[in-house]
């Protein structure tokens, strides 16, 4: 059964950085594409981007918020998914998810690390 | 404000039906036949119940079901169950550009 963990998250300024991290077993990670889902506070979930599997290519895409500070990044040798989050925002608070994404639907998630942007 | 409408709240009594309804456009939920739906109990990860507008991965009693008419997918629970309370989101394909959409969620209370 795929297990997925998120770690990373915490308490970060206004334009500061954070990485999170997703590590995952049960399943055969290389040949998986991952993406990353968030909630704020209060709200709905929102879709942060994916990542191919490498033999698929490897690339990434983003939605459009977090298109040019965040960046999704894989290392099959860890089993582990990255979030880098640069010049963060306020409204870039809430819950992060890692999920594993096979074809049209989201097959497994992790539970999740709260970021908390806030000076 | 969610890209996908959904009732902020539904409920329903033990052994009866209830419906979440998730409204798009034709830009996702009317345009492709990938609309998802996943249950979620705060704290947990969120779990798949349905893909592909209306198919049920094994493991998920099929009490739960999934139909789409337009730009509205629905997720219908019969039986419900006091373990059906939870949050549920729907998600939808949206083209290349805007890849993926979520709805607002819908919390089920089962009275």
């Amino acid at each position: 059964e795929a297990q997925l963990v998120e770690s990373g998250g915490g308490l970060v300024k206004p334009g500061g950085s954070l990485r999170l991290s997703c590590a995952a077993s049960g399943f055969t990670f290389s040949n998986a594409w991952m993406s990353w889902v968030r909630q704020a506070p209060g709200k709905g979930l929102e879709w942060v981007g994916r990542i191919q599997s490498k033999t698929d290519g490897g690339a990434t895409d983003y939605a459009a918020p977090v298109k040019g500070r965040f960046t999704i990044s894989r290392d099959d040798s860890k089993n582990t998914l990255y979030l880098q989050m640069d010049s963060l925002k306020a409204e870039d608070t809430g819950v992060y998810y890692c999920a594993t994404r096979i074809g049209s639907y989201y097959g497994s998630w992790g539970q999740g690390t709260l970021v908390t942007v806030s000076s | 404000q969610s890209a996908l409408t959904q009732p902020r709240s539904v409920s329903g009594s033990p052994g009866q039906s209830v419906t979440i309804s998730c409204t798009g456009t034709s830009s996702d939920v009317g345009g492709y036949n990938y609309v998802s739906w996943y249950q979620h109990y705060p704290g947990k990860a969120p779990k798949l119940m349905i893909y592909d507008v209306t198919k049920r991965p094994s493991g998920v009693p099929d009490r739960f079901s999934g139909s789409k008419s337009g730009n509205t997918a629905s997720l219908t629970i019969s039986g419900l169950q006091a373990e059906d309370e939870a949050d549920y989101y729907c998600c939808s394909y949206a083209g290349s550009y805007t890849s993926w959409v979520f709805g607002g969620g819908t919390k089920l209370t089962v009275l």
